[in-house]
């Protein structure tokens, strides 16, 4: 049973690029939720994606946009990338929207230069 | 006001000794969740206990449980017999709102398991 997966690892942008980061969720689960982990930092909550429509967002600038798709699986999209966007994003699923437990992926550590 | 509050940046703990791991939320809804994850050096998130707001025994998961205090609006973790493999930053978290899909996370504490 694969758990929540990420890709890429890593990645390397420079300010004023456009990057996207992908999220596929645990097998059964519905719900996907972005993270924004910077150094030293907890995680802040970006948004949730539930049947395809965004649920919830956090305190996040329209910069950060997502997708969810048919087969549950999520985009995370950054525009004109600042140096403070530098950060562990993590994507977590959850069996559904309500579902109190999350499981997270292992994360992608994007540096802008 | 933070919505997840821990004091302790760094904690020292002796390997097979317990610790207490401080966690203060804030929120005005009547049902919420509160949740303590473990993140080691490697970055991924781990799940640790959950408790929710109505629930009125203290949760608990093999060596851990929680402190739920919640006319203090306190979520302590304590950790049992701490091995070395504990030693990671622990963070408290909380979900509110409708659907649960507010999700708050603390600043983390980051503990280490002396031999």
């Amino acid at each position: 049973d694969a758990g929540v997966t990420q890709s890429p690892t890593h990645l390397i942008k420079t300010r004023g690029q456009q990057v996207t980061l992908r999220c596929s969720p645990k097998s059964g689960h519905d719900t996907v939720s972005w993270y924004q982990q910077a150094l030293g930092q907890g995680p802040q909550f970006i948004f949730q994606y539930y049947e395809e429509e965004e649920r919830q967002r956090g305190n996040f600038p329209d910069r950060f946009s997502g997708h969810q798709f048919p087969n549950y699986s999520s985009e995370l999209n950054v525009n004109a990338l600042l140096l403070g966007d530098s950060a562990l994003y993590l994507c977590a699923s959850s069996f559904d929207e309500s579902s109190y437990e999350q499981y997270f992926g292992p994360g992608t550590r994007l540096t802008v230069t | 006001a933070q919505k997840i509050t821990q004091t302790q940046p760094g904690m020292f703990v002796q390997e097979k000794e317990a610790v207490t791991l401080d966690c203060t939320y804030d929120t005005s809804d009547q049902s919420y969740g509160l949740f303590w994850y473990k993140q080691p050096s490697s970055g991924e998130m781990i799940f640790l206990i959950y408790q929710g707001s109505y629930d009125e025994q203290n949760a608990t998961e093999g060596r851990y449980s929680l402190n739920f205090q919640k006319a203090r609006k306190s979520a302590n973790l304590v950790i049992s017999a701490s091995q070395l493999g504990d030693s990671a930053m622990y963070f408290c978290a909380m979900r509110e709102g409708v659907n649960f899909n507010k999700f708050y996370f603390g600043s983390g504490t980051k503990l280490n398991v002396k031999p």
